[in-house]
């Protein structure tokens, strides 16, 4: 079945450091695949979404490419900001009419100055 | 708007007991979800619903675990004979369809 595998749980940067977490797939189609982000005592909420066409999705300064070839959508930001501290989800989308998304495990990132 | 409504937003019940959760989705949202976070398993899909027929239900425990619909205003999940591993937060979400899904804050359910 379709899976999303995220490797690392826990995260600790210094601000100003660049972010990378790690997101690979497996799927039997070519699905979305999506970053979303809770912070503490929110609900999750959308951070970036693939496209179809290969550019790369970009939102408050986080970006994401996705490589069909090695199943990856890593998530990236040149700058880490205390404000980045949350939980951070990798999804991908079902095949066809169905919607559900399947979710990985989870990263948190915590940043420190 | 008010978003993705959850009640309660914590609930304790004894071992045995029967939970009821409940779901708002946004006006207009033909698609609603629900899905259990933990920290060790992240976030797991449970089911979800379209303009309120069952879709998939390939997420839920089958024998304690069911889910409604009735209305297009709110959704419930229903856990009978709780136990202690059904102890974690609750999401549900909903969506116009292959689009963002937008969470509420959950349903915090602590079994002792």
């Amino acid at each position: 079945g379709d899976s999303v595998t995220q490797t690392e749980g826990l995260v600790t940067l210094t601000e100003g450091l660049p972010v990378m977490l790690n997101c690979t797939y497996q799927s039997t189609y070519s699905p979305f695949l999506f970053w979303y982000v809770q912070h503490l005592n929110e609900a999750p909420k959308l951070l970036l979404k693939s496209f179809t066409d290969n550019k790369r999705p970009e939102h408050q300064g986080f970006h994401a490419t996705l490589h069909k070839s090695s199943s990856s959508f890593h998530l990236q930001k040149s700058s880490a900001q205390l404000s980045d501290s949350a939980l951070y989800y990798c999804a991908l989308s079902g095949e066809g009419s169905n919607a559900k998304l399947t979710f990985g495990k989870g990263t948190k990132l915590s940043v420190k100055s | 708007n008010a978003g993705v409504i959850q009640t309660p937003r914590h609930k304790v019940t004894g071992k045995g007991q029967e939970a009821t959760l409940w779901c708002e989705p946004i006006s207009g949202h033909s698609a609603v979800f629900w899905y259990r976070q933990t920290i060790v398993q992240g976030l797991e899909f449970l089911t979800y619903f379209r303009n309120q027929a069952p879709i998939d239900d390939s997420g839920m425990p089958k024998e304690r675990f069911s889910a409604q619909m009735p209305n297009q205003s709110h959704s419930t999940l229903k856990i009978q004979s709780t136990q202690p591993q059904d102890s974690a937060v609750y999401l549900c979400a909903s969506s116009r369809g292959h689009e963002r899904l937008f969470f509420g804050h959950g349903t915090k359910l602590s079994v002792l």
